[in-house]
């Protein structure tokens, strides 16, 4: 256990919906990244967020968008769905920005499957 | 740019015997984080080991070790003694410090440990 949890393990939904992925980092960490993964493109950072601020995006749509909140949890939210988004959505933790590179300690994942 | 590079799709290893499973990178900078994680079929991402730029030894982690050779960008994991739990798929992913912590991950390489 990474002692990250990620809300729901599972999720199906229809085209053109919005869904909300839930993310608790480890106790400690001030650092969650936002991770994609699917079968053509592979694992693919989409954000990070530091202490409550936005600190770096990858290959995030538009029509994604997440945030950190004060105790620290995060939430991705997956807007007019696309059967192209269906992938396994991690969370990632870690420590945070200070000093070098930190390990990331991940959710289990959330199964997003667009019918 | 950075980018990981695992040659390999599939291995095949006996139990009991030892396996290296390849990875290469490339990046300009000279500081880096190398990482290794493990994801079995249950789809949660598992941290292995994690070698950093600057470091003189090798890293270990029980029955992980990472090949760490700096001048030909690779960073090889070798699994001593296999076990049938070690039937998984492996990433090798980089990170650098300051704004681009996020993970880029290689392909992956699928290995399958038999009895």
């Amino acid at each position: 256990d990474s002692g990250v949890t990620q809300t729901p393990k599972h999720l199906i939904t229809a085209t053109g919906q919005r869904v909300t992925l839930r993310c608790s980092p480890r106790s400690g960490d001030l650092s969650v990244y936002w991770y994609q993964q699917s079968l053509d493109q592979g694992l693919q950072f989409l954000i990070q967020y530091y202490n409550g601020e936005e600190r770096a995006k990858g290959n995030i749509l538009e029509r994604f968008s997440a945030q950190q909140f004060p105790d620290l949890h995060s939430e991705l939210n997956l807007s007019s769905l696309e059967l192209g988004d269906s992938a396994l959505y991690f969370c990632a933790s870690s420590v945070g920005p200070a000093g070098g590179v930190n390990e990331q300690f991940f959710g289990p994942g959330t199964r997003l499957t667009v019918l | 740019a950075q980018k990981i590079t695992q040659t390999q799709p599939g291995m095949f290893v006996q139990e009991k015997e030892a396996v290296t499973l390849d990875c290469t990178y490339d990046t300009s900078d000279p500081s880096y984080g190398l990482f290794w994680y493990k994801q079995p079929s249950s789809g949660e991402m598992i941290f292995l080991i994690y070698q950093g730029s600057y470091d003189q030894q090798n890293a270990t982690e029980g029955r992980y070790s990472l090949n760490f050779q700096k001048a030909r960008k690779s960073a090889n994991l070798v699994i001593s003694a296999s076990q049938l739990g070690d039937s998984a798929m492996y990433f090798c992913a980089m990170s650098h410090p300051g704004g681009r912590r996020a993970l880029t991950f290689g392909s992956g390489t699928r290995l399958q440990v038999q009895p």
